[in-house]
């Protein structure tokens, strides 16, 4: 079965600050994908960045890089140059080869103090 | 593009009333949607796959008479919750894939989530 683990229930970074989310995953499949959602208090989920397991470079999107290190199992999600904006829910998320459906991890919420 | 709408936003009913959440598509079709429920301060959880024009496939311990699924046509599928009680209070959040997307196909984009509240 695939399991996505998030150990930082709580992060608090101050303002401009570069941080990262961490996030491992176990899973016996060759292929599978990785997301980074951000849930801001309105609840709405917004789709960050994907990893596809055979992607040769760590993805970017903007001010969102996903630290891929395939032979750890882990997919961390850097935010550079923090803003008071990224404060919210971040949830790490996989599928695998045959399945459509996300597998979430527990999230981890940020804080970023001015 | 790849928005999807969901409405209502938020709910009350009674106790014993059955509730309909709307999940929309809105610059994409999609044959394939995805109903969660998150409770506060959790994450989300799985309830069922909505099939265009076939039935769902609900996860475990998800009971399918209570949570009605319909998925009529590419860009909307409902979520019925019959004879809501309190526990049943939560946030259902729906999603889409949008296969057209070049990257990261398997990508699920979510609706705004609706918050049900029954008294």
């Amino acid at each position: 079965a695939q399991k996505i683990t998030q150990t930082q229930p709580g992060m608090f970074v101050q303002e401009k600050e570069a941080v990262t989310l961490d996030c491992t995953y176990d899973t016996s499949d060759p292929s599978y994908g990785l997301f980074w959602y951000k849930q801001p208090s309105s609840g709405e989920m917004i789709f960050l960045i994907y990893q596809g397991s055979y992607d040769q470079q760590n993805a970017t999107e903007g001010r969102y890089s996903l630290n891929f290190q395939k032979a750890r199992k882990s997919a961390n999600l850097v935010i550079s140059a923090s803003q008071l904006g990224d404060s919210a829910m971040y949830f790490c998320a996989m599928t695998h080869q045959g399945a459509q459906k996300l597998v979430f991890g527990q999230g981890t919420r940020l804080t970023i103090n001015p | 593009g790849a928005v999807v709408s969901q409405h209502p936003s938020r709910v009350i009913c009674k106790s014993g009333t059955s509730v309909k959440i709307e999940c929309r598509s809105l610059d994409f079709q999609a044959t394939t949607m995805f109903w969660y429920r998150q409770f506060p301060k959790q994450s989300l959880m799985l309830m069922a796959t909505s099939n265009e024009g076939s039935k769902a496939t609900y996860e475990q311990g998800v009971e399918k008479d209570k949570f009605l699924i319909n998925h009529a046509s590419l860009t909307l599928s409902t979520l019925t919750v019959t004879s809501a009680h309190p526990e049943d209070s939560s946030f259902y959040i729906c999603s889409a894939r949008d296969p057209g997307r070049p990257r990261g196909t398997d990508t699920q984009y979510f609706g705004p989530g609706t918050r049900l509240t029954v008294l």
